[in-house]
């Protein structure tokens, strides 16, 4: 059982276009949010994280959105660029118990 | 700096076979982490090691043992390799001891690995 379920599992937008994936999860006890991203060949990298005090954190061009009572989190990429075509992937951590769970991923392709 | 790297990228074994996959930092990184990524499964936790001497079990850690030798590196080994272990492997550090899945991990390349 996925303890993070990840949608959608591939999206394509245009270039300057907003890019949203979609991440929920069951489990309340969850403390903390983070995005990764990874391009092809590589390991992933941290783009974004989140604790569920706040409702949206937004660093440049990527914004998340928390929604604590739907158990919903969301990842924002505004004025997509080709240059964000990669894969991008949610995560939860239960920290108390040391407990750390990605999501399926989606392969986001920007076109120019 | 070279940050997390991997030995070797790629590696082709035969049922039964035993290998070991070789992780290390430069990075003086508390904590240490291998993943299996699959398609669709994105990355599961395999075993991590928050402090030299220390391991533990991850996500789906059957099948599967490690090693932290020192503070830098941290290997995993497969016994006796079935072909339900093809998959990438990374490894991942990051610098706390405590609550370290609320701390940046930071991922090598991965080691494409295949079983026949």
């Amino acid at each position: 059982q996925q303890q993070v379920k990840q949608s959608p599992q591939s999206l394509i937008v245009q270039k300057g276009g907003i890019s949203i994936i979609n991440c929920a999860y069951e489990n309340t006890a969850f403390d903390y949010f983070p995005w990764y991203q990874q391009f092809p060949g590589k390991g992933p990298a941290l783009l974004i994280a989140i604790r569920p005090d706040v409702s949206e954190k937004k660093e440049g061009r990527f914004t998340i959105s928390f929604n604590k009572s739907a158990k919903q989190f969301s990842l924002h990429i505004m004025d997509s660029q080709p240059g964000d075509s990669a894969t991008y992937f949610c995560a939860a951590s239960l920290s108390h118990f040391n407990k750390f769970y990605f999501g399926s991923g989606t392969k986001l392709n920007v076109k120019p | 700096n070279a940050g997390v790297t991997q030995t070797p990228k790629f590696q082709v074994l035969k049922t039964g076979q035993s290998m070991t996959l070789q992780c290390a930092q430069d990075m003086n990184h508390n904590s240490m982490y291998w993943y299996r990524q699959d398609p669709g499964m994105g990355l599961r936790l395999i075993y991590y090691s928050a402090s030299e001497g220390t391991t533990d079990k991850g996500e789906v850690p059957n099948g599967y043992n490690v090693s932290r030798l020192n503070k830098r590196e941290f290997s995993l080994r497969l016994e006796s390799a079935a072909p339900s272990q093809t998959s990438v492997y990374f490894c991942a550090s990051s610098h706390s001891a405590q609550g370290i899945f609320t701390d940046t991990q930071y991922f090598g390349p991965g080691t494409r690995l295949t079983v026949l």
